[in-house]
């Protein structure tokens, strides 16, 4: 079946825009997940969905950035007012279910410019 | 912060020849995995292996896990140079399957 995937692969913007991502899970996956990487970075997580549950936002670096899971399926990370640190590859990875020993299927990411 | 560690940051070796990296965390976890990663953009899951695991093996992957240490190794046998790629350890140490992963490691496998 289909991977998770992400759009845009690519996105340039000027500093104060907002942006959206987006992450389609892979079908029948209940947990998603988003990290950020910096250049030459490991993975930073983000934020988590699980069900209906409330999401964990621990990770999320700021107010400007936010998410939300629709129908328990598609995900969009916002980012308002971004600023150039925002720069970053930001992956989604979705899994069967929350918790232990669950491996996670990465998108291919979105390669964020903020200029 | 990042939980893991990996150690060494580069490495670079011969077609044919094993590559090693070890990765260092630093609380109890559930399991630990690695990932690859090519041309920084997505990630490939190639294995796991449980607290109460010692060592797994994956076709020319091996991973071992020592707990009272809290490292973990990676060894890949007659590496080739579609290896070629960043390798990250991710600790999952709670309840929601969260992945803390550490700063990885940079194979270079020269034809």
């Amino acid at each position: 079946g289909a991977g998770v995937s992400q759009s845009p692969s690519n996105k340039v913007t000027e500093k104060g825009k907002d942006v959206e991502l987006r992450c389609d899970p892979i079908s029948g996956h209940t947990a998603l997940y988003w990290y950020r990487q910096s250049l030459g970075q490991g993975l930073e997580f983000l934020i988590y969905f699980q069900g209906n549950s409330a999401p964990d936002k621990s990770g999320l670096p700021s107010d400007r950035f936010s998410a939300e899971r629709t129908g328990g399926s598609v995900s969009t990370l916002t980012i308002q007012r971004t600023q150039q640190e925002d720069s970053a590859v930001y992956l989604c990875a979705s899994s069967f279910d929350r918790g232990r020993n669950n491996e996670q299927f990465f998108g291919p990411g979105t390669r964020l410019t903020v200029l | 912060s990042q939980q893991g560690e990996e150690d060494p940051q580069a490495l670079s070796i011969q077609e044919g020849e094993n590559a090693t990296m070890n990765c260092s965390y630093k609380t109890s976890i559930n399991n630990l995995q690695w990932y690859r990663q090519n041309s920084g953009r997505g990630l490939v899951h190639l294995i796991l292996i449980r607290s109460n695991e010692r060592e797994k093996h994956s076709g020319r992957l091996r991973v071992t896990l020592d707990t009272s240490k809290k490292s973990s190794s990676l060894l890949i046998t007659a590496s080739r140079a579609a290896d070629t790629a960043s390798y990250f350890c991710a600790t999952d140490s709670g309840n929601t399957g969260k992945l803390i992963f550490g700063q990885g490691t940079t194979l270079q496998v020269k034809p």
